[in-house]
């Protein structure tokens, strides 16, 4: 069975400290996503990756930076996180070579509050 | 750059009644695809349906059909017979593939809460 791993469901956190969210998945996909979710405001792209080492620039990548290292493992990481980053973050992942299609399998999220 | 409108913020709809969520989406590229997922309360992300952009017909799913107008830019969903299962949050979403390859990341509407009502 398919599995995107995110490493905490639920964290708490202060002003200006440095987060690590963490994401695997065990489907040897080149392509890994994260993005945030926010009421009223849908999902929206953070950074995503297409092989290791490789990152893009999402629509929302101010404030977040990203490693990837490895190809299972796609961690994001909020150098000095702010109470504007409160939100629900989703990783998701895809098999490459799908054109258009290709669905993105997701993790069960992390709800970050940054206190 | 790519845009997906759900106007619906929130649905009520009857028990076994169909339902149709509205998608609309925005973008100059010919090569597309457009997906369908529901976000129940527990919060995962469930893949329901895919259509692209130079499929003749429309995709079915089961319970699930996707009413493509390719010249009105649109993709609603429609559920047959819905169920109180069915209560969620839906989101319509879009990729494009970049000619110069990578991937790209899919883009979403803002979701349409849909409650089941008995």
């Amino acid at each position: 069975d398919v599995k995107v791993t995110q490493s905490s469901r639920y964290l708490v956190k202060r002003t200006g400290e440095k987060v690590f969210l963490e994401c695997v998945q065990d489907m040897d996909h080149e392509n890994m996503f994260w993005y945030r979710q926010d009421p009223g405001l849908g999902l929206r792209l953070i950074y995503f990756s297409y092989d290791v080492k490789m990152k893009e620039k999402g629509d929302i990548p101010e404030g977040y930076s990203v490693s990837r290292e490895k190809k299972e493992r796609f961690s994001l990481i909020l150098e000095s996180a702010s109470t504007n980053q409160t939100s629900m973050y989703l990783c998701a992942s895809s098999l490459a070579g799908q054109g258009t299609a290709g669905e993105l399998f997701f993790g069960e999220g992390s709800r970050l509050t940054v206190l | 750059a790519q845009k997906i409108t759900q106007t619906q913020p929130g649905m009520f709809v009857q028990e076994k009644e169909a339902v149709t969520l509205d998608c609309t989406y925005d973008t100059s590229d010919p090569s597309y695809g457009l997906f369908w997922y529901k976000q129940p309360s527990s919060g995962e992300m469930i893949f329901l349906i895919y259509q692209g952009s130079y499929d003749q017909q429309n995709a079915t799913e089961g319970r699930y059909s996707l009413n493509f107008q390719k010249a009105r830019k649109s993709a609603n969903l429609v559920i047959s017979a819905s169920q109180l299962g069915d209560s969620a949050m839906y989101f319509c979403a879009m990729r494009v593939m970049y000619s110069g390859g990578g991937a790209d990341g899919l883009t979403f509407g803002k979701g349409t809460h849909l409650i089941i009502q008995p």
